[in-house]
C-alpha cells in the first residue's frame, strides 16, 4: 500500500541553524501538507501546497518557515534559523482532492530537537 | 469549547469491550477523519466521513456524524490490546482550503 515516507525520522540541530526536512507524498496526490506537534499537544496545521504554490498557511508559518517541491517526487519544509520552540514533531501529509476528496494520509513524522 | 474537541480525554476497558469516543466541532466542515496515533509515532487515517454521510463502517470501526449537532462518534468494536493509542478526530472547515484542525485527542487503553 502506499505511503508518505519522511527523512530524517530524528533530528538534532543548534539554535540558529537551518533545517530541511525531507517528504515523499503518495506518488498521484496532488496536495501537500505540512503539520507539527509539540510534544503533548494538539496536531498543528503549517501549510498547504498545491501546484507548485502554497494554498495556505498558519500563524506559524511566518518567514523563517518555508517549502518546496524541488522535483516530481519530494516535498520539503526548510527552517532558516532554528529556535527553541520550533523543536516538535513535524509530520507531512498528502491527499489526492480537496474538500470530501480530503483524505490526509500521514508519514511518520520527523521529530526536531533545537538545542 | 474548540473546534475538534474530543471526550473522554481518556479511556480504559477490557480486551472485547466496545469503546465510544466523542468529538464535537463549531463550524460547518465539509468533511471529519479519525486518526490513531501510537506513543511517539505517526499519524494513521483511520476513516473519514463526509459532511453529507451519516454513518459509515470499516472493519471494527464504526463512525456516525450529526451535523445538527455538530458532533460525531467513533465505535471501536470488540476491542484488542493493539487498539491502546490516542485516537483523534480531525476536522476539515468548509473553506479552510483542506486545512484540519485536530482536537486534543483521547488516550484508550485496552487492558488484555
Amino acid at each position: 500500500e502506499p505511503e508518505v515516507t519522511q527523512t530524517p525520522s530524528h533530528q538534532v540541530t543548534q539554535m540558529g541553524q537551518e533545517v530541511i526536512l525531507r517528504c515523499v507524498p503518495i506518488s498521484n496526490h496532488l496536495y501537500f501538507y505540512w503539520y507539527r506537534q509539540i510534544l503533548g499537544q494538539k496536531v498543528e496545521f503549517l501549510v498547504s501546497f498545491y501546484n507548485n504554490e502554497i494554498s495556505e498557511k498558519s500563524e506559524i508559518f511566518d518567514d523563517q518557515f518555508s517549502v518546496e517541491r524541488p522535483d516530481g517526487s519530494n516535498f520539503t519544509l526548510k527552517i532558516r534559523s532554528t529556535k527553541l520552540e520550533d523543536s516538535a514533531m513535524y509530520f507531512c501529509a498528502s491527499s489526492v482532492g480537496t474538500d470530501s476528496y480530503n483524505e490526509q494520509f500521514f508519514g511518520p513524522g520527523t521529530r526536531l530537537t533545537v538545542l | 469549547s474548540q473546534q475538534g474537541e474530543e471526550d473522554p480525554q481518556a479511556l480504559s476497558i477490557q480486551e472485547g469491550e466496545n469503546a465510544t469516543m466523542n468529538c464535537s466541532y463549531k463550524t460547518s466542515i465539509n468533511n471529519l477523519q479519525w486518526y490513531r496515533q501510537n506513543s511517539g509515532r505517526g499519524l494513521v487515517h483511520l476513516i473519514l466521513i463526509r459532511s453529507n454521510e451519516r454513518e459509515k463502517h470499516s472493519g471494527r470501526l464504526r463512525v456516525t456524524l450529526d451535523t445538527s449537532k455538530k458532533s460525531s462518534s467513533l465505535l471501536i468494536t470488540a476491542s484488542r490490546a493493539a487498539d491502546t493509542a490516542s485516537y483523534f478526530c480531525a476536522t476539515d472547515p468548509t473553506g479552510a482550503n483542506s486545512k484540519l484542525t485536530f482536537g486534543k485527542g483521547i488516550t484508550l487503553s485496552v487492558r488484555p
